[in-house]
């Protein structure tokens, strides 16, 4: 039983346009979200994260936003670059000591 | 610098033998992950250790082994047990605070 989900494989977006990347998650004992980056063929890089106790972090041109009661997550970049091309994870965790439960990740192309 | 070294980057085996594959941190972690990456996957958890000498399965164990036998190193034995072997495998170090740091990956084929 998938508890993180990201349903959509990809998006693809154009340069300097708005990207959203959304994230669900089935487990109300989730208190801390992250959003990881990754490259091909490298290790994931950690991007912005969010407490439960929050709804919105803000990190330059990266947004998460976390909407509790329906158990939803989302990225915003804005604006998108095409550096920013890459898979995105979301994570999540259930205290400070617990491991941490990935989705499937979304392929994010951003066009020149 | 601190960080995550995974070696080798690539790492060929032929069927029927064990392959070991290393994770070394200098960041002073206590907790220590391996993942497999296939495509559509995601990230897979395969063991995980939260102290020295103490490990636990992850998601997807069969036919993996690991030791904890000094804080740095977290090594993963892929065994001829695993019936497909083949795919991105990643070492994480955490220090419970925040998330993981992650190395770059072992590119693992089974020829």
């Amino acid at each position: 039983d998938q508890q993180v989900k990201q349903n959509s494989p990809s998006l693809s977006v154009q340069e300097g346009r708005i990207s959203i990347l959304n994230c669900d998650y089935t487990n109300s004992m989730f208190d801390y979200f992250l959003w990881y980056k990754k490259y091909p063929a490298e290790g994931p890089t950690f991007l912005i994260s969010i407490s439960s106790i929050k709804d919105k972090n803000e990190d330059g041109r990266f947004t998460v936003f976390l909407n509790k009661s329906a158990k939803h997550l989302s990225l915003h970049i804005v604006p998108s670059q095409p550096g920013d091309s890459a898979v995105y994870f979301c994570a999540a965790r259930m205290s400070r000591r617990s491991k941490l439960t990935f989705g499937k990740g979304i392929t994010l192309s951003v066009r020149p | 610098d601190g960080g995550i070294t995974q070696s080798p980057k690539y790492l060929f085996r032929k069927e029927g033998q064990n392959v070991t594959l290393s994770c070394e941190q200098n960041l002073n972690h206590d907790a220590m992950y391996w993942y497999r990456q296939d495509p559509g996957q995601g990230l897979r958890l395969i063991y995980y250790s939260q102290i020295v000498n103490d490990f636990q399965k992850g998601d997807i164990a069969e036919g993996y082994s690991v030791s904890r036998e000094k804080k740095e190193s977290f090594p993963l034995t892929v065994t001829s047990a695993q019936k497909n072997p083949t795919a991105f495998y990643l070492c994480a170090s955490s220090p419970h605070r925040y998330g993981y740091t992650f190395g770059s990956g072992t590119r693992l084929t089974v020829v």
